[in-house]
């Protein structure tokens, strides 16, 4: 198994570029969600998904559409970059909510 | 603002020491979760305590929860340079369990 896979791992964006990061799953796990951490900070929820189909907005959704077509792939897109959004982000999936297994990360820059 | 606050923010011990960190919350919970991340790494999850439980061990860990004070505190002992990490607690902060909510983490480095 491969877990989490997120890609890119690393991203430069200019500010009002838009793009996906992508997140996959090979655990079939219905719940998924996306975090952004900021440096020195916890990781605050930007969305997440109880299964295909579903999505919910979490602590800081502005700025980002995701959605679940299917139970392995979660992408989060960013319509129009802004600096603001410049962080590492985080993917992660559960089968039961209690227990969270996570991908190594995108991180972000937007100039 | 976040669900959870660790304290201390940052703590530096002795090789062999035991290192405790505690988590604040502000609403009902199912359960809370405790997660370890490496530098520049994805969160590990390390262990679980229910809303009806007050203590849980799991090899050097040892977790409590006292949901009258919304806190629980996580202790490692005889801790090893391998334990340097940042450390964050996580809980269910809706009744459908499905906001994950993070804390803002404790930084503890091991001196050898």
């Amino acid at each position: 198994n491969a877990g989490v896979t997120q890609t890119p791992k690393f991203q430069v964006l200019k500010t009002g570029q838009s793009m996906t990061l992508q997140c996959a799953q090979d655990m079939n796990h219905e719940y998924m969600s996306w975090y952004r951490q900021d440096p020195g900070m916890g990781l605050r929820l930007i969305h997440y998904s109880v299964g295909a189909g579903i999505t919910d907005q979490g602590e800081v959704p502005n700025g980002y559409n995701v959605s679940r077509s299917t139970t392995e792939d979660f992408p989060l897109r960013l319509l129009s970059a802004a600096p603001s959004q410049t962080s590492v982000y985080f993917c992660a999936s559960s089968y039961s909510r209690e227990k969270l297994f996570f991908g190594s990360g995108t991180q972000l820059s937007v100039l | 603002s976040q669900q959870g606050e660790e304290d201390p923010q940052a703590l530096s011990i002795q090789e062999g020491e035991n290192a405790t960190m505690n988590c604040s919350y502000k609403t009902s919970i199912n359960n809370l979760q405790w997660y370890r991340q490496n530098s520049g790494r994805g969160l590990v999850h390390l262990i679980l305590i229910r809303s009806n439980e007050r203590e849980k061990h799991s090899g050097r860990l040892r977790v409590t929860l006292d949901t009258s004070k919304k806190s629980s505190s996580l202790l490692i002992t005889a801790s090893r340079a391998a334990d340097t990490a940042s450390y964050f607690c996580a809980t269910d902060a809706d009744s459908s369990a499905s906001k994950i909510i993070f804390g803002s983490g404790t930084r503890l480095s091991i001196r050898p």
